[in-house]
């Protein structure tokens, strides 16, 4: 069965700081790993993945994440916040014998302070 | 590309009603998934079709149906409402999702249910 942690269900950092958020996953074979963004009252989007390969990923709006299999780790990283990341996020994976069921984890809560 | 689309985006139902969500996925997408949100459980899997059959199941209760039309669009049923119920419902479409779970999942903005 796989599983995600976030530890963490809310942040807040400044303006300008190092946001890191946190995702540890569980599950037997190294799954398929994502990081959505959600605004208030929309969907998630897809913020960046790891699938195969270069472990650490980037993705849009300056994010970025490293795939650690020793530490079943997946941490979402930004040199430096700004107001406008302020949303929730959130962590999946999914199986390579699951199909396109994604387990998610229970989000994190970013707010940016000026 | 037209993105995913939910109708309706807001719900108000009694409890013992049933209610029906539609979800028309991106264009020349064939997978489409559903995910309750709520507070309490966060997002959890409903169930996945693919090419008008059911392809992956969550834990839910027989109250929660679904399908999907040969078009790709789907529809999510619940039947007698409970309290419980009450959630943002997210739909998700892929493209084939036949690549072992390593495709993206693009998401509506949901429709919010809730039931009095």
């Amino acid at each position: 069965a796989q599983s995600v942690t976030q530890l963490g269900s809310h942040v807040s950092v400044s303006e300008g700081a190092l946001v890191l958020l946190r995702c540890n996953y569980s599950s037997s074979v190294p799954p398929y790993l994502f990081w959505y963004v959600q605004y208030p009252n929309q969907g998630l989007q897809l913020l960046l993945k790891y699938t195969t390969g270069a472990t650490l990923v980037k993705g849009i709006n300056g994010f970025e994440a490293e795939f650690k299999k020793s530490e079943t780790s997946f941490h979402l990283t930004k040199p430096s916040a700004h107001m406008s990341d302020a949303a929730e996020y959130f962590c999946a994976v999914s199986g390579r014998n699951t199909g396109n069921q994604f387990y998610f984890g229970t989000g994190t809560s970013l707010t940016v302070i000026p | 590309k037209a993105g995913v689309t939910q109708t309706p985006r807001y719900l108000i139902k009694t409890r013992g009603q049933q209610v029906t969500l539609s979800c028309s996925p991106i264009s020349g997408h064939r997978s489409v998934s559903w995910y309750q949100q709520t507070p309490g459980q966060g997002l959890q899997f409903l169930f996945e079709y693919f090419s008008e059959t059911q392809r992956n199941k969550g834990n839910f209760p027989g109250r929660f149906s679904g399908r999907q039309f040969s078009n790709s669009r789907s529809e999510m049923n619940v039947s007698t409402l409970e309290l419980g119920d009450s959630a943002l419902y997210l739909c998700a479409s892929s493209f084939s999702g036949t690549s072992g779970g390593r495709e993206t999942q693009y998401f509506g903005p949901g429709t919010r249910l809730l039931v009095l």
